[in-house]
C-alpha cells in the first residue's frame, strides 16, 4: 500500500539554524501539505501546495518557513533560523484531490527539537 | 475566529460498551469535516469525510454523522485496539484546515 515518507525521523538542531524536513508524497497524488503538532497540542495547519505554488497558508507560516517541491517526489519544509518555539512534531500529509474527494494521508512525522 | 472543539478530552470505556464522541464547529465556508485516528508517536489516519448536514458514514464499529453545527463519532462495541486520540478537523473555504485537540479513548478489555 502506498504511503507517505519523511525524513529524518527526529532532528535536533541550536536555535538559528536551518533546518530541511523531507517528505515524499504518494506518487499520483496533486496536493501537499505540512502541519505541525507541539508535544501535547492539536494539530495545526502550516500550509498546502498545488501545482508548484502555495495554494493556502496559515498565520504561523511566516517568512521563516518556506516549501519546495525541488523534483518530481521530494516535498521539503525549510525553516530558516529556527526558534525554541518551532520545536514540535511536523506531519507532511497528500492527497488525490481538494473537494468532493479529499482523504489526506499522512506521513510519520519528524520531530523537530530545538536547543 | 474559525473554532474547532471536541468533546470529552479523554473517555475509558469498558470493552464493548457504546459511546460517542463530540466535535462542534464554527467555521464559515465549510467544505468538509474529517476524523482521524492518531496512534501515539503517529501521523493521523484518515477514518471519514463527511460534506453535508444529514450525512452518515460507517466503518466497522465506528459511524460518523454530521449536523450543520457538529458532529459525532460512535463507537459501537468497542475493543482495546479502538484506543487512540481521535481528532476531528474541518475544511474552510480554500484550502485550510482546522483540527480540534481530540478526544483520548481508552478502551479496558
Amino acid at each position: 500500500e502506498p504511503e507517505v515518507t519523511q525524513t529524518p525521523s527526529h532532528q535536533v538542531t541550536q536555535m538559528g539554524q536551518e533546518v530541511i524536513l523531507r517528505c515524499v508524497p504518494i506518487s499520483n497524488h496533486l496536493y501537499f501539505y505540512w502541519y505541525r503538532q507541539i508535544l501535547g497540542q492539536k494539530v495545526e495547519f502550516l500550509v498546502s501546495f498545488y501545482n508548484n505554488e502555495i495554494s493556502e497558508k496559515s498565520e504561523i507560516f511566516d517568512d521563516q518557513f518556506s516549501v519546495e517541491r525541488p523534483d518530481g517526489s521530494n516535498f521539503t519544509l525549510k525553516i530558516r533560523s529556527t526558534k525554541l518555539e518551532d520545536s514540535a512534531m511536523y506531519f507532511c500529509a497528500s492527497s488525490e484531490a481538494v473537494g468532493d474527494y479529499n482523504e489526506q494521508f499522512f506521513g510519520p512525522g519528524t520531530r523537530l527539537t530545538v536547543l | 475566529e474559525d473554532q474547532v472543539t471536541q468533546s470529552p478530552e479523554a473517555l475509558r470505556l469498558q470493552e464493548g460498551e457504546s459511546s460517542s464522541l463530540n466535535c462542534s464547529y464554527t467555521v464559515s465556508g465549510l467544505r468538509g469535516l474529517f476524523w482521524y485516528r492518531q496512534d501515539p508517536g503517529k501521523g493521523p489516519e484518515f477514518l471519514f469525510t463527511l460534506y453535508s448536514a444529514g450525512e452518515e458514514k460507517e466503518k466497522e464499529r465506528l459511524k460518523a454523522t454530521l449536523t450543520k453545527k457538529e458532529s459525532f463519532l460512535h463507537i459501537t462495541a468497542p475493543k482495546p485496539e479502538d484506543s487512540a486520540t481521535y481528532l476531528c478537523a474541518v475544511q474552510v473555504t480554500g484550502n485550510q484546515f482546522y483540527f480540534g485537540t481530540g478526544t483520548s479513548l481508552t478502551v479496558i478489555p
